[in-house]
């Protein structure tokens, strides 16, 4: 069964750090892409950040580039967020999500398959 | 642009049918997916590939394109179907991924 799991989460001041990880667990973890997607409280989905498998390729949306680092360690099957400066409004619900790839004709095809429950992450003063 | 956008909120009576939209320029080069998202849990995947459903989702739930206009359909809604929806894609880069803001779905 496929399982990630988040943690790392919790209260932080404006301007300050937190690394969020993720465990995941049965399936190779190290043949998926995977990001991370958050969720201000009361509003909609939002995409954070992607890895490719080998952690060669990294992509982020704009308002987290240069504060936020996805990697990786597939030794250990766990995927990290590192989250620097901080702001209000990155409070938020983070999640793990495992990203399937599939080729439909010439075009490569990459969903969100699995989620993880995820982790608060709350920045205030 | 590489932004979904999606109707606030449907309703639906049980049993009837339910037709979700999202639009976008990047809807026209790659597939949308659908996910369904209860209060107080995580999104679940409901529709991949534009129309592929993943294993143990219902088959009352279809999905579409035309155009810049992908769609999701409930046909028979269920009580259990009440959540918010969301499209997403990847923007024309291809490297991004964009969801939509959202729709919820009420059953009354």
């Amino acid at each position: 069964e496929v399982q990630l799991v988040e943690s790392g989460g919790g209260l932080v001041q404006p301007g300050g750090s937190l690394r969020l990880s993720c465990a995941a667990s049965g399936f190779t973890s190290s043949t998926y892409w995977m990001s991370w997607v958050r969720q201000a409280p009361g509003k909609g989905l939002e995409w954070v950040a992607s890895i490719k498998q080998d952690g060669s390729e990294k992509y982020y949306v704009d308002s987290v580039k240069g504060r936020f680092t996805i990697s990786r360690d597939n030794a250990k099957k766990s995927l990290y967020l590192q989250m620097n400066s901080l702001r209000a409004e990155d409070s938020a619900v983070y999640y793990c999500a495992r990203v399937d790839t599939m080729l439909r004709g010439v075009i490569i095809v990459r969903y969100f398959d699995y989620w993880g429950q995820g982790t608060q992450v709350a920045v205030s003063s | 642009s590489s932004e979904l956008t999606q109707d606030p909120a449907v309703s639906v009576a049980l049993g009837q049918t339910v037709r979700i939209t999202c639009q976008g320029d990047s809807l026209r080069y790659y597939y949308a997916s659908w996910y369904q998202q209860k209060p107080g849990q995580a999104p679940v995947l409901v529709i991949y590939d534009e129309k592929n459903r993943p294993s143990g989702i219902p088959d009352r739930f279809s999905g579409s394109t035309s155009g810049h206009t992908a769609s999701l359909t409930i046909t028979g809604a269920q009580a259990e179907d009440e959540a918010d929806y969301y499209c997403s894609s990847r923007d024309s880069s291809g490297n991004l991924f964009v969801f939509g803001p959202g729709t919820e779905v009420t059953v009354l």
